[in-house]
């Protein structure tokens, strides 16, 4: 049961533009949505998050936006930058018992942005 | 530097041998974390310790799996008999947020059993 979806694997993007990842859930429990970015042979490094509460949070090139009716999460990164080219993962945060703490990850996109 | 390292970076085994992996987090952080990761898929939990206590374990941690904490600071993940399909990445992460679940992750142990 995939509780965090990444519907895309891939997504090749013009240096300059808009990158937009995508990440659909289906667990109405999870309270925190968090993106995180992975270079080959690296861990996955935190990028942002978001509260269930909020819609919208922003940092410099990075906005995530969340519509819970939808059950829908997005990360834009403007203008994007070939530096940017990793995997992302879409990963949330259950409020449920027993797993309070674990994070549920997607599968990740590989996002190319090319010079 | 995310401030967990981890030990060894790669391990290749045969299959039926124990391997163990360590990890250490910059500092004493409450939380520490386990996580494996697969190709094409993203980590998937594995266990985590509040201190020196092992709060959940996994459905995905076997018998065969075994992690400690012995004194709240660094932690061990050892495999016994390992089986082709345990070859993936085990990855270690400390908790920095304090309720949000931000994780730093270390770079991780590739395990290839062959």
């Amino acid at each position: 049961d995939q509780q965090v979806k990444q519907n895309s694997p891939s997504l090749s993007v013009q240096e300059g533009r808009i990158s937009i990842l995508n990440c659909d859930y289906t667990n109405s429990m999870f309270d925190y949505f968090l993106w995180y970015k992975k270079y080959p042979a690296e861990g996955p490094t935190f990028l942002i998050s978001i509260s269930s509460i909020k819609d919208k949070n922003e940092d410099g090139r990075f906005t995530v936006f969340l519509n819970k009716s939808a059950k829908h999460l997005s990360l834009h990164i403007v203008p994007s930058q070939p530096g940017d080219s990793a995997v992302y993962f879409c990963a949330a945060r259950g409020r449920f018992s027993g797993s309070a703490r674990q994070l549920t990850f997607g599968s990740g996109t590989q996002l190319t942005v090319l010079p | 530097d995310t401030g967990v390292s981890q030990d060894p970076r790669h391990k290749i085994t045969k299959r039926g041998q124990n391997v163990t992996f360590r990890c250490d987090p910059i500092s004493e952080h409450n939380r520490l974390y386990w996580y494996r990761q697969t190709l094409g898929q993203g980590p998937e939990f594995l266990t985590y310790f509040q201190n020196e206590a092992q709060l959940e374990k996994s459905r995905l941690l076997s018998d065969r799996f075994s992690a400690e904490r012995p004194k709240g600071s660094f932690s061990t993940l050892e495999i016994q008999r390992t089986e082709q399909g345990d070859s993936a990445m085990y990855l270690c992460a400390r908790e920095i947020g304090a309720n949000t679940g931000e994780l730093f992750f270390g770079e991780g142990s590739r395990l290839t059993v062959l």
